[in-house]
């Protein structure tokens, strides 16, 4: 197994709700991301878990809380976003050493 | 600090040897990284280099040059398909971190 699973792939939320993005990975990845990416634009590391716990948050906004379960699972807890927070979510696994797997990705709309 | 560029734009001929270069400059480098990503789709690993030198995988090739802060991919016999977003990434020795550049969106046309 060699995938990196997101769910779900669309979510369209209102700035008062609260939603959360999960990731799953059986690969006995020690590490897991969280992007964000805007169009045409690269991604932007958000948080780094390794092994389950947080060691990078990079200075994002309280509205965006992760969590890390196990070492299979992340997730990404949304609460009062904004229009600007619209963008492609993606999850990533990786060893301690090498590359980056990254899930297919979940596509945030906020109204 | 970091601060990774890529050129924005790139046009090759299908059949063609296009070279995508990087040039970085970071401190704590532990490898380079090069993904490609189709419009709408995750990124998918290409290649890395830790050492300096020419990594080759089939068509697609990575070289690296860690006292000048510079990679390049090279990609042979282009494709239709190949025509994308190219990034490059280097992780840096402290935590996982990976910072990707900015992306070449490469254009093949027939």
């Amino acid at each position: 197994d060699t995938e990196v699973t997101q769910t779900p792939k669309h979510l369209v939320m209102g700035m008062t709700n609260k939603k959360s993005l999960k990731c799953e990975q059986h690969m006995g990845h020690r590490a897991m991301y969280w992007y964000k990416q805007k169009a045409k634009k690269p991604p932007e590391l958000m948080f780094v878990y390794s092994y389950e716990k947080l060691s990078i948050n990079e200075s994002v906004p309280s509205r965006f809380s992760p969590e890390c379960p196990n070492s299979s699972l992340l997730n990404l807890h949304l609460h009062a976003l904004q229009p600007e927070d619209s963008a492609l979510y993606l999850c990533a696994s990786s060893q301690t050493t090498g590359e980056l797997f990254f899930g297919e990705g979940s596509r945030l709309t906020v109204l | 600090g970091q601060n990774i560029d890529q050129p924005t734009e790139m046009t090759a001929t299908e059949g063609a040897i296009v070279q995508i270069n990087c040039t970085y400059q970071t401190s704590g480098f532990n490898g380079l990284f090069w993904y490609q990503q189709h419009a709408g789709e995750a990124p998918t690993f290409l290649s890395y280099n830790v050492l300096d030198g020419l990594e080759e995988k089939g068509r697609f090739s990575s070289f690296l040059s860690r006292s000048k802060g510079y990679s390049y991919l090279l990609l042979k016999e282009l494709q239709m398909k190949d025509s994308a977003s190219y990034l490059c990434a280097v992780k840096r020795n402290y935590g996982q971190n990976f910072v990707f550049g900015p992306g070449t969106r490469l254009s093949v046309l027939p």
